[in-house]
């Protein structure tokens, strides 16, 4: 039972240009979102939220986009580092149940 | 700045005995959890835990399972008969509160091997 998707498993992006990872979660009872970053033998790094409520959040470089009616977000990097190559992790909470329920990941690799 | 650690990086055990997992969140972090990752697959929710109880579990948390605050600041996570497919990352996570919005902050895990 897959709630939260993230249907590309990789994505090659060239420096300096925009990364776009998507997600897409099936439970309309999700209130807040998550995207967590990973590198080889760490654990998962939280990198920025949403709530349900808003429809983007902005810190940085990076911006997450809601739309609530697809059931899809999206996490926008620009400019991409090298720095930036990781996996990244959509995850979705409901209420105020605790737990995390994450996506497969997408591996990002930037190239310089 | 306020890390969650994990304790031992490696463990590699024969499958039948007994782990324990150990874990100190973030020192002012009242709700813990402990999460899995079996290599390849997604990170997995394990267990909840608050005021010295379980608040949440998933179906994977069995009786082969166990969880526990022993004292001021150590979380551990027990699995008491281990089996092959025991085999995963483990990762714990701490976070202030439960409803609103707020972030897990994740350990950097620890990886069980059992052959």
């Amino acid at each position: 039972d897959q709630q939260v998707k993230q249907n590309s498993p990789s994505l090659s992006v060239q420096e300096g240009r925009i990364s776009i990872l998507n997600c897409d979660y099936t439970n309309s009872m999700f209130d807040y979102f998550l995207w967590y970053k990973k590198y080889p033998a760490e654990g998962p790094t939280f990198l920025i939220s949403i709530s349900s409520i808003k429809d983007k959040n902005e810190d940085g470089r990076f911006t997450v986009f809601l739309n609530k009616s697809a059931k899809h977000l999206s996490l926008h990097i620009v400019p991409s580092q090298p720095g930036d190559s990781a996996v990244y992790f959509c995850a979705a909470r409901r209420g105020s149940q605790g737990n995390l329920i994450f996506g497969k990941g997408t591996k990002l690799s930037v190239k310089p | 700045e306020p890390e969650v650690t994990q304790t031992p990086s490696h463990q590699v055990t024969q499958m039948g005995q007994e782990v324990i997992l150990r874990c100190v969140p973030i020192s002012n972090h009242l709700y813990f959890y402990w999460y899995r990752q079996i290599l390849g697959q997604k990170v997995e929710f394990l267990v909840s835990f608050y005021n010295n109880e379980i608040s949440e579990k998933s179906e994977i948390f069995d009786d082969q399972f166990s969880v526990e605050r022993p004292d001021g600041s150590n979380f551990t996570l027990k699995i008491r008969s281990t089996k092959l497919e025991d085999s995963a990352m483990y990762f714990c996570a701490s976070s202030e509160r439960l409803a609103g919005n707020y972030e897990q902050y994740f350990g950097p895990g620890t990886r069980l091997t059992v052959t």
